[in-house]
């Protein structure tokens, strides 16, 4: 079982839907959760970051865990076509950052 | 923000030439900084850690000695694949950690460098 499971996709979604990104984990020593958006040919950049369990809004954007399920969402509301990319979840524990492998999701205008 | 940069953003080179990669954080100073690789569609792969003044940890499976780290100072680490091959075309990401009181350190990514090598 990988450390950090995520559902490759690829996600398509008409434009104003609300899209769900979830990665599942086995490590229940991860302590801080965060999503990284990555557009084709470029770096990933942090959208949210959130420590322990329970939810942050960020405009259009939240981000969920459930440390006893080992299960973290990004929920994305009113989602438009600028929000195409790759989503990664990571996590981390003390020292130890572990990337999930990505959601490919395409919103359609 | 923090700003991470990476140069050069792109790079073209003959097999069994050497090619080093430069990232720099710009508006602070990273005691560490991370290389990763990236295969198209594919997720980060954490190749090496960067500590300032002292020798990079490499992850398994990766060739300390085709893949050459140096982090000379603060703001400057370098990745130099040396005897580069073919395979070794990938996108190359760099990033950078904020030192801070808070337990949570942030990585800051670079824009990434596209290699390939012919």
């Amino acid at each position: 079982q990988k450390e950090v499971e995520q559902d490759p996709g690829p996600l398509s979604v008409p434009e104003g839907a609300i899209v769900s990104l979830n990665c599942t984990y086995s490590n229940s020593a991860f302590q801080y959760f965060m999503w990284y958006r990555q557009y084709s040919r470029k770096g990933p950049e942090l959208l949210m970051y959130t420590y322990s369990s329970g939810n942050k809004e960020d405009g259009r954007f939240t981000a969920q865990v459930d440390k006893s399920s080992k299960y973290i969402s990004l929920f994305i509301r009113d989602s438009q076509p600028s929000d195409s990319a790759t989503y990664l979840c990571a996590m981390r524990d003390g020292q130890n950052f572990v990337f999930g492998p990505g959601t490919r999701l395409s919103v359609l205008p | 923000g923090a700003v991470v940069s990476q140069h050069p953003s792109w790079v073209i080179c003959k097999s069994g030439t050497s090619v080093k990669i430069e990232c720099r954080s710009l508006d602070f100073q990273a005691t560490t900084m991370f290389w990763y690789r990236q295969f198209p569609k594919q997720s980060l792969m954490l190749m090496a850690t960067s500590n300032e003044g002292s020798k990079a940890t490499y992850e398994q499976g990766v060739e300390k000695d085709k893949f050459l780290i140096n982090h000379a100072s603060l703001t400057l680490s370098t990745l130099t694949v040396t005897s580069a091959h073919p395979e070794d075309s990938s996108f190359y990401i760099c990033s950078a950690r904020i030192p801070s009181a808070s337990s949570y350190n942030e990585q800051f990514f670079g824009p990434g460098t596209r290699l390939t090598v012919l």
